[in-house]
């Protein structure tokens, strides 16, 4: 089982571009999340999604959107990116929204804007 | 809002027990999450309270005093392959996870 991947690992992106991080996972979860993590800061919610057709805002959400079309993939897109966006970004899944149901992570994706 | 506090750095030697404390300021409470993370890597699951006390699990252990806004996570018979960060998380009654800044461990032989 796969669980939850990402693409791509690592990307390098000229500042005004446009640019789409893939997840997906294989486990049919409901709730599906991105987060941004810069040193110092730890993890930032971006956008969220609780169930297909279904997204919300996290935290730190200008400048990004993100889509739901099924319950597998969950795409964050930066429409014109900009060097502050410089950060990994991680994309999790969950089983349940309580009780205990933990975030599942995918590996990453290394971006660079600049 | 929330605010999470854990300390930045700690340092153990191999062999030994190393306590790692996080206090949180929540605006409500759905348990608590610890997550380890080595460099470059993902994230992943620990353990998680909800209910007052300490769960145990193998070498480490988390405890929580909802009262306090207070939980710790002990890691006992430090390995080197437990230098890491580690993630204190709060999940309030919107049902999204938020994270403090996370606490660098380092083992020395």
């Amino acid at each position: 089982t796969a669980g939850i991947t990402q693409a791509p690992t690592s990307q390098i992106l000229a500042a005004g571009r446009s640019m789409t991080l893939r997840c997906t996972q294989d486990m049919r979860h409901n709730a599906m999340y991105w987060y941004r993590q810069d040193l110092g800061l730890g993890l930032r919610l971006i956008h969220y999604s609780n169930t297909a057709g279904t997204t919300g805002k996290g935290e730190v959400p200008d400048g990004y959107s993100v889509s739901r079309a099924n319950t597998d993939d969950f795409p964050l897109t930066l429409a014109s990116a900009v060097p502050s966006q410089t950060s990994v970004y991680f994309c999790a899944s969950s089983g349940g929204l309580a009780g205990h149901n933990e975030q599942f992570f995918g590996p990453g994706t290394r971006l660079t804007v600049l | 809002g929330q605010n999470i506090d854990q300390p930045t750095e700690m340092t153990a030697t191999e062999g030994a027990i190393v306590q790692i404390n996080c206090t949180y300021q929540t605006s409500g409470f759905n348990g608590l999450f610890w997550y380890q993370q080595h460099a470059g890597e993902a994230p992943t699951f620990l353990s998680y309270n909800v209910l007052d006390g300490l769960e145990e699990k193998g070498r480490f252990s988390s405890f929580l005093s909802r009262s306090k806004g207070y939980s710790y996570l002990l890691l006992k018979e430090l390995q080197m392959k437990d230098s890491a960060s580690y993630l204190c998380a709060v999940r309030g009654n919107d049902y999204k996870l938020s994270f403090g800044a996370g606490t660098t461990v380092t083992v020395r032989a």
